[in-house]
């Protein structure tokens, strides 16, 4: 089955540094969507970032990811982490056509001051 | 503005009761989904739907049901609840998925 990989549970980072989020990804479709949801403490997850092009950079909010479909990626990135950016994130695909949305684990990024 | 509210927003039964979690979005959005939040497991979906009428069975539908009685409202049941279903509950409207601010029930 179609499925997404967040290796990590937890990342830990000092305000000011670069941060990296990754999300790898198994899926059987042929057209994809992918998505960053972030949801900050007590309330609901909220789309950060989305794309379906490779090799495409996307950003927004300061963040940036690029879908590589080679590798089967689609890491989060931020050159300089904020104690606002705290808050777990995830990383999910849906096949498009299809609108089940599959999500990874999650990976709770903690900026530290 | 778009919007997807949840009902209750806790709810605490005992092992084997009778819960009705309700969902109502007012986006105008074909498709709805119920999905609980566990640590370590992230968002798993549980029923979704893309109609009144309509039922998709999800990735963890064991011990639920749900139920789409107009385009606007989505429910899920626990028929014989178990501390297991002890969870944050999440429902959802397309487009890209928008959540409501979740039910978090506790089965005793």
């Amino acid at each position: 089955g179609d499925s997404v990989t967040q290796t990590e549970g937890l990342v830990t980072v000092t305000e000011g540094l670069p941060v990296k989020l990754n999300c790898t990804y198994q899926t059987t479709y042929l057209t994809i969507a992918f998505f960053w949801y972030v949801q900050y403490l007590n309330e609901a997850p909220q789309v950060l970032l989305k794309s379906s092009t490779d090799n495409k950079r996307t950003e927004h909010q300061g963040f940036h990811a690029t879908l590589h479909k080679s590798s089967s990626s689609f890491h989060l990135q931020k050159s300089s982490a904020q104690l606002s950016d705290s808050a777990l994130y995830y990383c999910a695909l849906s096949g498009t056509g299809n609108y089940k949305y599959v999500f990874g684990a999650g990976t709770r990024l903690k900026v530290i001051a | 503005e778009a919007a997807v509210t949840q009902s209750p927003r806790n709810k605490v039964t005992v092992t084997g009761g009778n819960v009705t979690l309700s969902c109502r979005q007012t986006n105008s959005h074909n498709y709805m989904y119920w999905y609980r939040q566990d640590t370590g497991h992230g968002l798993r979906l549980i029923h979704y739907s893309y109609g009144a009428g309509n039922l998709q069975i999800g990735d963890v539908p064991d011990g639920y049901k749900a139920t789409r009685t107009t385009q606007e409202d989505f429910f899920l049941l626990l028929e014989l609840a178990s501390p297991s279903q002890t969870s944050l509950y999440f429902c959802a409207s397309s487009d890209d998925i928008f959540f409501g601010h979740g039910t978090k029930l506790s089965v005793l």
